[in-house]
């Protein structure tokens, strides 16, 4: 059975520093990775998806890698901003597409 | 632009009283998902509806009942409520290619079983 597990539970940082989230999965058999964010009372929005044969997928200052050997992903965000403040997860897809999802990290973007 | 809409948004239910929550996606999804998140976990898979016509357990189907209604539509049901369903219901949808595209989510149903 899948694990994930996502450290610290909660970051808050000063406006304009980067943002290091990490990701960790025991099974290292997956076909994707995919981040998420999640507003408080909202459902999930797709922030970054990575296939297995990928290292890494960049989005404006969004970054996530990929590293199945040490079972690891990060999500860098760069320049950070008060808006970036929500809660991410990260999930891994099995072959058969079902999602194991960590318990996210809340992120608190002080201005 | 709805995309994934869940009805109801809320809801207080009472040990042993039945309910169904309802999703609909507008996306032309293959693919529809039922999970729960609960405090200090994550989201766990309830069922799951890889095409029309066909459904399985995720991790966690115990005390529920899919319908996939249609292409559109997914229909999650507890036939008697227990305080441990008190959670939130999220539903997702996703393409045909399923390993290549991410899922997408609804608001969600707090639910919550007195």
């Amino acid at each position: 059975k899948q694990e994930v597990t996502q450290i610290p539970a909660a970051l808050s940082v000063p406006e304009g520093e980067n943002l290091v989230l990490n990701c960790s999965f025991t099974d290292s058999a997956i076909y994707n990775l995919q981040w998420f964010r999640q507003d408080p009372g909202k459902g999930l929005t797709s922030l970054l998806l990575i296939q297995s044969s990928q290292r890494e997928q960049t989005s404006g200052r969004l970054n996530a890698s990929l590293d199945k050997s040490s079972g690891r992903s990060t999500l860098y965000i760069a320049a950070s901003q008060p808006g970036d403040s929500a809660t991410y997860l990260c999930a891994l897809a099995a072959s058969d597409y079902k999602l194991s999802f960590g318990a996210g990290t809340t992120v608190t973007v002080r201005a | 632009n709805a995309g994934v809409t869940q009805t109801p948004k809320f809801q207080v239910l009472k040990t042993g009283q039945s309910m169904t929550l309802q999703c609909a996606q507008d996306m032309n999804h293959n693919s529809m998902y039922w999970y729960r998140q609960d405090p200090g976990m994550g989201l766990r898979l309830i069922y799951y509806s890889a095409s029309e016509g066909t459904t399985d357990k995720g991790e966690v189907p115990n005390g529920y009942n899919v319908s996939r209604l249609n292409k559109r539509e997914f229909s999650l049901r507890l036939e008697s409520a227990a305080p441990s369903q008190t959670s939130v219901y999220f539903c997702a949808s996703s393409g045909r290619d399923r390993g290549h595209q991410p899922q997408h989510f609804g608001d969600g149903t707090r639910l919550s079983i007195l």
